[in-house]
């Protein structure tokens, strides 16, 4: 059974860092691109960063430079490297997995979000 | 940038009958590049159509995707109560890579 599981959200002040988690099980991340979606408070949904299964990273324009993508293979483990926080990045982020289908992009398997609140 | 435009921002039916959701593209879209997810309150998106037309699995029937170009619709032919929820369309560009979500269409059963 395909399992996320994020970790890693906290309360942190402008201009932090902060680095989330995404434990994944059932499947290895290393065969599927990963992404970071997150879920502002006003409800939208946002996409923030994907990593393919060659390693290759996106990012969304708002936190290009400022979040780094990564994994560890060794522990199937998606991760989120965040810093130069700011308050529009308070949201509840999630991973997902890609679905199987190639050449597009759309998400069969989410986690149950990791709560960030940048605020002072 | 594709722009994805939901609408109705909200619906209001009742059990039983037929629900259409529409999502509108600001260019033209191929099919495999859209999808439709369900939230509801305090839980993750769950994957509801691939690929504009494909209902992911799990999925009841009485969930189907549709529509092409610009213009695509996600239907629930018979309401049920636990079908209250948000619903997003979903849009992947491969040149630049970017993922765009719709602003999302409530639908409430009365």
């Amino acid at each position: 059974e395909v399992r996320l599981l994020e970790s890693g959200g906290d309360l942190v002040q402008p201009g932090g860092s902060l680095r989330l988690s995404c434990a994944a099980s059932g499947f290895s991340i290393n065969n599927y691109p990963m992404t970071w979606v997150r879920q502002t408070p006003g409800g939208g949904l946002q996409w923030v960063s994907t990593i393919t299964a060659t390693g290759t990273t996106y990012y969304a324009d708002s936190v290009k430079g400022r979040f780094t993508i990564s994994r560890d293979l060794s522990k199937n483990t998606l991760l989120l490297q965040m810093n130069s926080l700011r308050a529009e990045d308070t949201a509840i982020y999630y991973c997902a997995k890609r679905g199987f289908l190639d050449l597009t992009y759309y998400f069969d398997y989410w986690g149950q979000g990791s709560m960030v609140t940048v605020s002072s | 940038e594709i722009v994805l435009t939901q609408s109705p921002g909200t619906l209001s039916l009742s059990p039983g009958e037929r629900a259409t959701l529409s999502c509108r593209t600001s260019q033209h879209l191929s099919r495999s590049f859209l999808a439709w997810y369900q939230q509801k309150p305090g839980q993750a998106p769950r994957l509801l159509v691939y690929a504009a037309v494909s209902r992911a699995t799990g999925i009841p029937d009485r969930f189907s995707g549709g529509g092409s170009g610009t213009d695509f619709t996600l239907t629930i032919s018979r309401l049920e109560p636990e079908d209250s929820a948000l619903y997003y369309c979903q849009h992947y560009e491969s040149s630049p890579f970017r993922v765009t979500f719709g602003p999302g269409t409530k639908v409430d059963i009365k």
